[in-house]
């Protein structure tokens, strides 16, 4: 099993609301990964955990707010986002290998 | 100047022709990785590199390390495949670096 599960699909959500994004995967991997695309970019990268800890914050703002509860799962909590948050927000995973296997995205629209 | 550089930005086919995306870069990395996005859509896994060449059905990825160089082949190019190509480098353990990608339309 390769792959990367996330829900949902499309979020629309208020500028007051909270909401969060689910990612997971079935394939041990040991990394998980959050990236946020803007359109006709390429994914730039927000948070690393490795092993359940967070390894890297890209200088991400706190509105955002990811928990690895387990090795298979992860969240990123959403709060007062603003409308340039709208994004698709891919999930990641990876594995000793270095290879990362993606995630369909959740296309987000803060309004 | 981006660490990732690729090549064409666009580009637009008739279906059948042969292929070439390719991708410069100016960093020392672990390995490369060549990804696929349909429009709309997530991104699909096609090859990660650390040396020589894969082929896996009409694609084929070759890397040059000592150049810093990889190319990105497409044969028989079907309309199916028009997507975004992107070349993404692992730098150190856990980062990518993304190329701006090609963005390649096969017509019929």
């Amino acid at each position: 099993d390769t792959e990367v599960t996330q829900t949902p699909k499309h979020l629309v959500m208020g500028m007051t609301n909270k909401k969060s994004l689910k990612c997971e995967q079935h394939m041990g991997h040991r990394a998980m990964y959050w990236y946020k695309q803007k359109a006709k970019k390429p994914p730039e990268l927000m948070f690393v955990y490795s092993y359940e800890k967070l390894s890297i914050n890209e200088s991400v703002p706190s509105r955002f707010s990811p928990e690895c509860p387990n090795s298979s799962l992860l969240n990123l909590h959403l709060h007062a986002l603003q409308p340039e948050d709208s994004a698709l927000y891919l999930c990641a995973s990876g594995g000793l290998g270095y290879e990362q296997y993606f995630g369909p995205g959740t296309r987000l629209t803060v309004t | 100047k981006n660490e990732v550089e690729q090549s064409p930005q666009n580009l637009t086919a008739q279906e059948g022709e042969f292929i070439t995306i390719n991708c410069s870069y100016s960093v020392g990395i672990s390995a490369l990785h060549w990804l696929q996005q349909h429009p709309g859509g997530g991104i699909v896994s096609l090859f990660m590199l650390s040396s020589g060449k894969k082929k896996h059905g009409r694609l084929i990825a070759t890397i040059n390390i000592q150049e810093k160089h990889s190319s990105l082949h497409i044969t028989a190019s079907h309309p199916r495949d028009s997507a975004v190509y992107i070349c993404a480098v692992i730098k150190g353990a856990q980062k990518l670096v993304f190329g701006q990608g090609t963005r390649l339309t096969i017509n019929p």
